[in-house]
């Protein structure tokens, strides 16, 4: 089952533009994570915020995390036509056993030159 | 610093096969995660394996099993191969800290096997 879930489901915008994804999801967390992937291969982790974090930054890329509401943003600032991808949260639940992360169904970025 | 490799790059089966999908993990990271995706949906967690054994399994039948060999690869076996198991097939590794406890869990993924069953 999905835990997260990535709004918009698709977004699109001009180059230079910033582009805002949200994330909700169900359980406690560990932390979250947000992941790129590039025309359906392998994923890339572009950031972790812990749950006792309420933002973080790396680069063009600014995460916020708000646990009342369960609930995450991604910004990505100045966009480039690299952008374009789907961009995913993950989610690494208190309750499991194991290390396995919780994957939303994602955003499709796509930024236009 | 090798990445996680993933083989074969695409695969197409008919139902009731089986087939038998390779990963091999990121130097110095010992534990392994097997996740599906479909087409337009994000990755579900298949199942890990730490130290060769099972380490945690998602809501997937039996006839998903895996393995991990001295060297932390892994092997991913499904067996009656069904349509609905057409999928991209990601293998990711991660180091595991002493204690058995991931200070961070950041995963690091291969490029995935496509699956196709006809």
């Amino acid at each position: 089952s999905q835990q997260g879930e990535e709004d918009p489901q698709a977004l699109s915008i001009q180059e230079g533009e910033n582009a805002t994804m949200n994330c909700s999801y169900k359980t406690s967390i560990n932390n979250l994570q947000w992941y790129r992937q590039n025309s359906g291969r392998g994923l890339v982790h572009l950031i972790l915020i812990r749950s006792n974090e309420r933002e973080k930054h790396s680069g063009r890329l600014r995460v916020t995390l708000d646990t009342s509401k369960k609930s995450s943003s991604l910004l990505i600032t100045a966009s480039r036509a690299a952008d374009t991808a789907s961009y995913f949260c993950a989610t690494d639940d208190s309750g499991a056993g194991s290390y396995q992360l919780t994957f939303g169904k994602g955003t499709k970025l796509s930024v236009i030159p | 610093e090798t990445g996680v490799t993933q083989s074969p790059t695409h695969l197409i089966k008919t139902r009731g096969q089986q087939v038998t999908l390779r990963c091999s993990s990121q130097s110095g990271h010992n534990t392994v995660s097997w996740y599906q995706q479909a087409l337009g949906q994000g990755p579900q967690f298949i199942f890990q394996y730490y130290r060769e054994e099972e380490n945690g399994r998602g809501n997937f039948p039996p006839r998903f099993s895996g393995l991990q060999f001295p060297n932390y690869s892994s092997e991913l076996n499904v067996n009656a191969l069904e349509l609905d198991d057409s999928a991209l097939y990601l293998c990711a590794s991660s180091p595991l800290v002493a204690g058995g406890r991931f200070s961070y869990n950041e995963q690091f993924f291969g490029p995935g096997t496509r699956l196709t069953v006809l």
